[in-house]
């Protein structure tokens, strides 16, 4: 099982807003970051940090952070946005990298 | 803007190694960090590892410590990940992703994440 948790489906109709999930121990210190994988294409950057958007993301993406909890927020998604979402931090110990289990969404 | 780009598809035989690169551009090697993330048909990302030349270090997730080995060439921007004692269980695409910390403001394996650009993957398949 991963350090990090993730919800493995979520879905939301078009045009209205959707919160993505990730927990984990470690995200008491460390930030995520998140990336978005469409059909057979590597992950793309989406938020980092407290609320960093990577130049060409859509301002619809937002992140936030809460104790145990890090969320990607998607305000008016779009089809385009149906992808698998992974969140990823520092394991439990702080010292190397995990990824969540991921959250495939559904754009209907 | 630094771009990756990865080696061929690799089919192996169970118990033999592979050994994959990754050629960086637009940037030099030595100021970001490269990690290798790993994903199993129809599963989710695992990161398996990296190494950060400025630092002259490596690093590997607990579960590949023994099995996997990273080395840089930073004349030519090239990476490569050594598997070894390869199994089924090791057939999956391989991608490398480049840290977007600035190596002068951060600290060994704090240094590799996030991953601001990935390469396209390489496919390797574990088959006898």
């Amino acid at each position: 099982s991963s350090e990090l948790t993730q919800d493995p489906a979520v879905s939301v109709a078009l045009g209205q807003t959707v919160r993505i999930t990730c927990q984990g121990d470690s995200l008491r210190s460390y930030y995520a970051s998140w990336y978005q994988q469409r059909p057979g294409q590597a992950p793309v950057l989406v938020m980092s940090g407290e609320n960093t958007r990577p130049p060409g993301i859509p301002d619809r993406f937002s992140g936030s952070n809460s104790g145990s909890t890090a969320s990607l927020t998607i305000t008016g998604a779009q089809a385009e946005d149906e992808a698998d979402y992974y969140c990823n931090s520092r394991d439990s110990r702080g010292h190397l990298w995990v990824f969540g289990g991921g959250t495939h969404l559904t754009v209907l | 803007q630094v771009q990756l780009v990865q080696s061929g598809a690799e089919v192996k035989k169970p118990g033999s190694s592979v050994k994959v690169s990754c050629k960086a551009s637009g940037g030099p090697l030595n100021s970001y960090a490269i990690s290798w993330v790993r994903q199993a048909p129809g599963q989710g990302l695992e990161w398996m590892g990296g190494i950060i030349t400025l630092f002259d270090t490596s690093h590997s997730a607990e579960k590949f410590q023994g099995r996997v080995t990273f080395t840089a060439e930073e004349s030519t921007g090239t990476v490569w990940m050594e598997l070894t004692s390869l199994t089924h269980e090791d057939t999956a695409f391989y991608y490398c992703a480049k840290g977007s910390p600035d190596l002068r403001f951060c600290t060994s394996n704090a240094c590799y994440a996030p991953f601001d650009a990935w390469g396209q993957g390489i496919l390797v398949t574990v088959s006898s």
